[in-house]
């Protein structure tokens, strides 16, 4: 079945660093793929997506490729900030046939140090 | 903005206690999940709902699980007789109705369900 596997966290960066989060996936036919975010105390939002191969997904200074080649959805921004400290999730739909369920990574959670 | 909310947040309740999770999804949105995360594990899907009907399932959403849209504006989790494995935070979802592949799931902030 689909699944997706994230970098394992937890992540620690100083303000202004590189971020990059990886994120690969197993799926059938042609998913949907998604970056969500999950502040301190707060539900999932959505960060970022992708519907098909080489789209990027953009928001808030967040990007990701679709990368059917290399099954990968890697999260990255150039330079961050501590509001950013959050737990990252990548997760995917599956293909027209698949139903509509999302299937999440483990999430990796990422703190920035000012 | 709108906004999926869910009640109550936090929930403690004893091992074979049935509890009802609720949640009001998005006013205009017509299709309905349930994911759960145990603590340090995976967001898991659960349910999907549509039409008054469960769309999907997954192989957790067991007999002791049940869903309901009992008026126009909530949507219930019943867990009949908890068990302790059943502690996680649950988180509500919603989607417009809208062609594959654009719709995008908006998620509640969870209720954490603790069964002692």
């Amino acid at each position: 079945g689909d699944s997706v596997t994230q970098m394992e966290g937890p992540v620690t960066l100083s303000e202004e660093a590189f971020l990059t989060i990886n994120c690969t996936y197993t799926a059938t036919g042609y998913p949907s793929l998604f970056w969500y975010v999950q502040y301190p105390g707060e539900g999932l939002q959505l960060l970022l997506k992708a519907t098909k191969a080489d789209d990027k997904g953009s928001n808030k200074g967040f990007e990701a490729t679709y990368r059917k080649e290399t099954t990968s959805f890697h999260l990255e921004k150039g330079s961050v900030q501590v509001s950013d400290s959050a737990v990252y999730f990548c997760a995917l739909r599956g293909g027209e046939t698949s139903g509509s369920r999302l299937t999440f990574g483990e999430g990796t959670q990422l703190t920035v140090n000012p | 903005e709108p906004e999926v909310t869910q009640t109550p947040s936090h929930q403690v309740t004893q091992m074979g206690q049935e509890v009802i999770l609720r949640c009001v999804p998005i006013s205009n949105h017509l299709y309905f999940y349930w994911y759960r995360q145990i603590l340090g594990q995976k967001v898991e899907f659960l349910v999907s709902f549509y039409n008054n009907e469960i769309s999907e399932k997954s192989e957790i959403f067991d007999d002791q699980f049940s869903v309901e849209r009992p008026d126009g504006s909530n949507f219930t989790l019943k867990i009949r007789s908890t068990k302790l494995e059943d502690s996680a935070m649950y988180f509500c979802a919603s989607r417009a109705t809208g062609g594959w592949p654009q719709e995008t799931q908006y998620f509640g902030p969870g209720t954490r369900l603790l069964v002692l």
